[in-house]
Parts: structure tokens; C-alpha cells; sequence
């Protein structure tokens, strides 16, 4: 089944323990990115990804990092987790960046 | 700092009218551009993606883009209660790779 597999689905944790947020797709996607949706903002680019070893910066990249080791994943790096970065977050993956996403599950992130 | 609007809602219509999605945008040279359904507490799953000005019909979907009016809709017809969900509206950058979406309509179709 083609899916895009983000884990974990839920994390509650404290400012400033380093957390990542993995994700995986089984389409051989060249294109993924990182969104985060929070109420009233609607869905927020944070990075996204053309292909191995090529990222590049989203609408709110700051105090992120991710990484393209490998076609299928894509992880999200929080280094120093903040209150304000609690949020819903999405891994999404399409052919190219013209075509349409398929998004995971989501993971939802509370920084105490 | 490239926009995406549409209008909150709620939207509310009833069972088996037309509802009506809009969406305009700031990116002038957009030329992709994609609807969303979105259910409470889930991801976001495509339900149109369009390219060109015009029509473009799938089952009781009809997107509408008019790229000179930077404005795209979304035409929901014969809506049923299971169409009640939140629409997302995105649209790829001109000049980059990255993705905007716009806020969401919430919709809901009463039986």
C-alpha cells in the first residue's frame, strides 16, 4: 500500500530535549516536505525536499532541521525544543513538486 | 510574502445542493494548484489538482481556475453529509518549489 508513515503519532516532552519526528514514504517520491498546522494559520511549509541530500528552507524553518540521507525518508529535528513550536505536524511526499502530495497521519507534538 | 485566501465559514448548505469553494492567490505565476479535504482530526487528502484555465470535472467535483484573475473554486455538487469537512486550497510557488495553503472553508451539509 502506498503510504507516507510518520512517527511517533503523539509526543509530549520538555523544552529543550532534542526530538525527531521520522517519516518514510514507499513511492519512491522525489519530493517531500514538512508542514506544521496550527488554528487560524492553516498549513505552514517548513522544509521541504527535491531530492537526496537537497533541502531547502520552507515559510517557518526556524528552529528546525531536517535531512535527505536516503530517497524514502525525511526527518524533522527539533535541537532545542520550544513551547511555541507545539503544534500538529505533517510529512507529505509527491513525484515532483508540481504534483500532488500525499500527506501522513500526522504527529502531534506538545512542548511543556 | 505569497498568500493564499479563502474564506473561513462556516459554509453551510444542504443535503444534495452545490456548495461553492473560493480561493484567490497572490503568486501571480502559480500554474499548480490543488483542493484538499480535510476531516476533523485527520491528514489532508487531494481531491483536485488543476493546471490549466478553465474546467476540470471529476465525479461531483468541478474545479475552476482563472489564472488572470489569480482565483481558483472548487464546486461541490448533489453534496452529501459525508462532504462535511474542512477544504484546503494550495497553490506551488512561481519561483520556488514551496507550497502555500490557504486557511481552510469549513463546510458542512446538512441532511
Amino acid at each position: 500500500e502506498a503510504q507516507v508513515t510518520q512517527n511517533p503519532r503523539y509526543l509530549i516532552t520538555v523544552t529543550g530535549k532534542k526530538l525527531t519526528v521520522t517519516c518514510s514514504q514507499n513511492m519512491n517520491h522525489e519530493y517531500m516536505s514538512w508542514y506544521r498546522q496550527d488554528p487560524g494559520l492553516g498549513l505552514r511549509q517548513i522544509y521541504y525536499s527535491m531530492n537526496v541530500e537537497v533541502t531547502d528552507k520552507g515559510d517557518v524553518p526556524e528552529g528546525y532541521k531536517v535531512s535527505r540521507k536516503e530517497k524514502r525518508n525525511f526527518p524533522l529535528i527539533l535541537e532545542s525544543p520550544s513551547p511555541n513550536q507545539t503544534s500538529l505536524y505533517f510529512c507529505a511526499s509527491s513525484l515532483a513538486p508540481g504534483q500532488p502530495q500525499h500527506f501522513g497521519d500526522g504527529t502531534r507534538l506538545s512542548i511543556l | 510574502q505569497k498568500e493564499v485566501e479563502q474564506n473561513s465559514g462556516p459554509l453551510s448548505v444542504p443535503e444534495g445542493a452545490i456548495a461553492s469553494l473560493n480561493c484567490t492567490y497572490s503568486d501571480r505565476g502559480s500554474q499548480s494548484f490543488f483542493w484538499y479535504r480535510q476531516y476533523s482530526g485527520k491528514s489532508p487528502e487531494l481531491i483536485m489538482s488543476i493546471y490549466s484555465n478553465g474546467d476540470k470535472e471529476d465525479g461531483r467535483f468541478t474545479a475552476q481556475l482563472n489564472k488572470a484573475s489569480q482565483y481558483v473554486s472548487l464546486l461541490i455538487r448533489d453534496s452529501q453529509p459525508s462532504d462535511s469537512a474542512t477544504y484546503l486550497c494550495a497553490v506551488k510557488s512561481d519561483t520556488g518549489n514551496q507550497f502555500y495553503f490557504g486557511t481552510g472553508t469549513s463546510l458542512t451539509v446538512i441532511p
